[in-house]
């Protein structure tokens, strides 16, 4: 089955400071790659998804991912943080079904 | 705007107790998925469901169950409810169709005492 690593589960950035967080996934067949992420007591919202072509993905609040087959990882990024960052993110690789990563909790420093 | 609805947000059960938890979509999915989130774990599949009366087993369905009698509900029940079920259950569903994305309800977060 597939699965999911997520490098940090804590990530501390300052205001202004690029984003980075890891995503790295095992899958025996091409997958579908996702990035959620959870405000708190919240459900898990969509942030951007590779599914064919473009390997540079943008999403929604500036973010962006980049799927890079011959090192099987999905790193998401944004340029410069803002406070509303704030949030824990997660990596997801589907095939038949959806398994996430342990999540990476964004901590934004005024 | 597809609305996956968990019917309750915060429950309190006692150990030992039978627990509900539904889950509603509106949008016509065929598939729907129960979560269960614990910190440090992120989310692990409980159950998941390709059609109506149909469901199959995810990582950890031990001490759960799933009802699916019609397309737009999911229910997860705990037949006997232990200290060690206490999470947050998340509920999502997708159509057959297409790029796996799943539409997310508000979640559920359990308390066993």
């Amino acid at each position: 089955a597939q699965s999911v690593t997520q490098l940090g589960s804590h990530v501390s950035v300052s205001e202004g400071a690029l984003v980075l967080l890891r995503c790295n996934y095992s899958s025996s067949v091409p997958p579908y790659l996702f990035w959620y992420v959870q405000y708190p007591n919240q459900g898990l919202q969509l942030l951007l998804k590779y599914t064919t072509g473009a390997t540079l993905v943008k999403g929604i609040n500036g973010f962006e991912a980049e799927f890079k087959k011959s090192e099987t990882s999905f790193h998401l990024t944004k340029p410069s943080a803002h406070m509303s960052d704030a949030a824990e993110y997660f990596c997801a690789v589907s095939v038949n079904d959806m398994r996430f990563g342990a999540g990476t909790r964004l901590t934004v420093k005024p | 705007d597809v609305k996956v609805t968990q019917s309750s947000r915060y429950l309190v059960k006692r150990t030992g107790e039978k627990v509900f938890l539904e889950c509603v979509q509106d949008m016509d999915h065929e598939n729907m998925f129960w979560y269960r989130q614990d910190p440090g774990l992120g989310l692990r599949l409980i159950y998941f469901s390709y059609d109506v009366k149909m469901k199959e087993k995810g990582d950890i369905p031990e001490g759960y169950s799933v009802s699916r009698e019609k397309k737009e509900r999911f229910s997860l029940i705990l037949e006997s409810a232990s200290t060690n079920q206490t999470s947050m259950y998340l509920c999502a569903s997708s159509p057959l169709q297409g790029t796996g994305e799943l539409f997310f309800g508000e979640g559920s977060r359990l308390t066993v005492l």
